[in-house]
């Protein structure tokens, strides 16, 4: 079983849309999550992260936590063309950020 | 210099040949980490260092052979690669403490192994 698991995608919206991005995961151990942004031929870029249960809001991105069902989320709200990337979740457990593939999102014009 | 760096960018290599991928960290943390990241898969943790000591090998195959210096520098040893070992290889840091764990990558290097 995967550690981190994300929708596969890949996601397509509309410019001002809202993009919806969801992870789960399998560790209970696991404290805190991430969210990076990769763009292609990029290094991954931490978007924000969240420790408690509830929601977490930074600008136009909120992130989403329910470890009860062990299940983060990152909404993206007026999405625009410079956010059409790769979004990876990551679970930190102890030591070491476990990745889920990624979810692909193009934010069309 | 900030952040984390990497040399090379590019690297195409036979598979006798032996090679080294060099990692720096100029934001003063005490854990670096390679990762490995194939098209379509996870991002794999291959190592990490924290305070210098190695505390995880993902059973990672021995042709990889990793040394941390100093808790600014970070190695990736290469020699008698496979082609399913190209892959973007990234390092990372971190300042290591409980219930935190921002990584902060490197552009990473791209391996091609012929």
């Amino acid at each position: 079983q995967k550690e981190v698991e994300q929708n596969s995608g890949p996601l397509s919206v509309p410019e001002g849309a809202i993009a919806s991005l969801n992870c789960t995961y399998s560790d209970r151990g696991s404290q805190s999550f991430f969210w990076y942004r990769q763009y292609s031929g990029k290094s991954p870029e931490l978007i924000m992260f969240i420790y408690s249960n509830g929601d977490k809001e930074d600008g136009r991105f909120t992130a989403q936590l329910n470890k009860a069902s062990q299940y983060v989320s990152l909404l993206i709200r007026d999405s625009q063309p410079s956010d059409s990337a790769t979004y990876l979740c990551a679970g930190f457990n102890d030591y070491k950020l476990s990745f889920g593939a990624g979810t692909t999102v193009t934010v069309r014009a | 210099e900030t952040g984390v760096t990497q040399t090379p960018r590019h690297l195409v290599m036979g598979m006798t040949n032996k090679k080294s991928l060099k990692c720096e960290q100029h934001l003063g943390h005490n854990a670096m980490y390679w990762y490995k990241q194939s098209a379509k898969k996870p991002l794999e943790l291959m190592f990490v260092y924290n305070f210098k000591e190695q505390t995880e090998n993902n059973s990672v195959p021995s042709r990889f052979s990793p040394e941390c210096p100093n808790s600014s520098h970070l190695f990736l040893h290469l020699h008698t690669l496979q082609p399913e070992d190209s892959a973007l290889y990234l390092c990372a840091s971190s300042q290591m403490y409980r219930g935190a764990g921002e990584l902060f990558f490197g552009e990473g290097s791209r391996l091609t192994v012929l």
